[in-house]
């Protein structure tokens, strides 16, 4: 099994939808949690970390369940410079980081 | 202030010859990673630095992969005797993590180093 799985997509929605990623972990003991993004071709950047209580910046929400072992990501008012992929990021033991494969938006006009 | 750097940015060379891939993390970052990304794939971890512990070289597929940290800042990737299995892009990521703050765990990557092995 997996250390990070996520849905590889693609999400295809409209400009100004709302839209949502989950990405689930295998490590119960896992403590820290983010979403990077990458464009094509480019290098993933941080996008937020994941806290607990949840946390939003902007048009963005995350989330964190520990008890089924889920994060989610949720993107209000989708623009079209929203399409990348979206990476779930999970801190597992000893300082290793595991990424999810990615989620793929395509946010058309 | 200035990212995480990598060169070279595209490397292309024959099988059997070896590569050096560099990276310069962010200033008083402590913790270093290396990853490789192929075509269509996530990111595989390949070795961990933090500051002067032994790195977690778990990660590494082969012995032909080497890496080292000097001085607690630059780092050189070696692959040696290159096979086309190992063309892939090199990503370097660089934390505080160690230090105090809010944040310590969040990882900035470079731009990578494409290698191409033919």
């Amino acid at each position: 099994r997996k250390e990070v799985e996520q849905d590889p997509g693609p999400f295809n929605v409209p400009e100004g939808a709302t839209v949502a990623f989950n990405c689930t972990y295998s490590n119960s003991a896992s403590q820290s949690f983010f979403w990077y993004r990458q464009d094509c071709r480019k290098e993933p950047k941080l996008l937020m970390s994941v806290y607990s209580s949840g946390n939003e910046d902007g048009r963005f929400t995350a989330q964190l369940n520990r008890a089924s072992q889920y994060i989610s990501l949720l993107i209000r008012d989708s623009k079209l410079s929203d399409s990348a992929t979206y990476l779930c990021v999970v801190k597992g033991n000893f300082n290793k980081f595991y990424f999810g494969s990615g989620t793929k938006l395509n946010v058309k006009p | 202030g200035a990212g995480v750097s990598q060169s070279p940015s595209n490397k292309v060379t024959e099988k059997g010859k070896d590569v050096e891939l560099r990276c310069d993390p962010i200033s008083g970052h402590t913790a270093l990673y290396w990853y490789r990304q192929s075509l269509g794939q996530g990111l595989e971890f390949l070795i961990y630095f933090q500051g002067n512990s032994a790195p977690d070289k778990s990660g590494l597929p082969s012995d032909r992969f080497s890496a080292e940290r000097t001085g607690g800042s630059v780092s050189t990737l070696t692959i040696q005797r290159t096979q086309q299995e190992d063309s892939a892009v090199y990503l370097c990521a660089s934390s505080l993590q160690g230090a105090y703050g809010p944040a310590p765990y969040e990882q900035y990557f470079g731009p990578g180093t494409r290698l191409t092995v033919t």
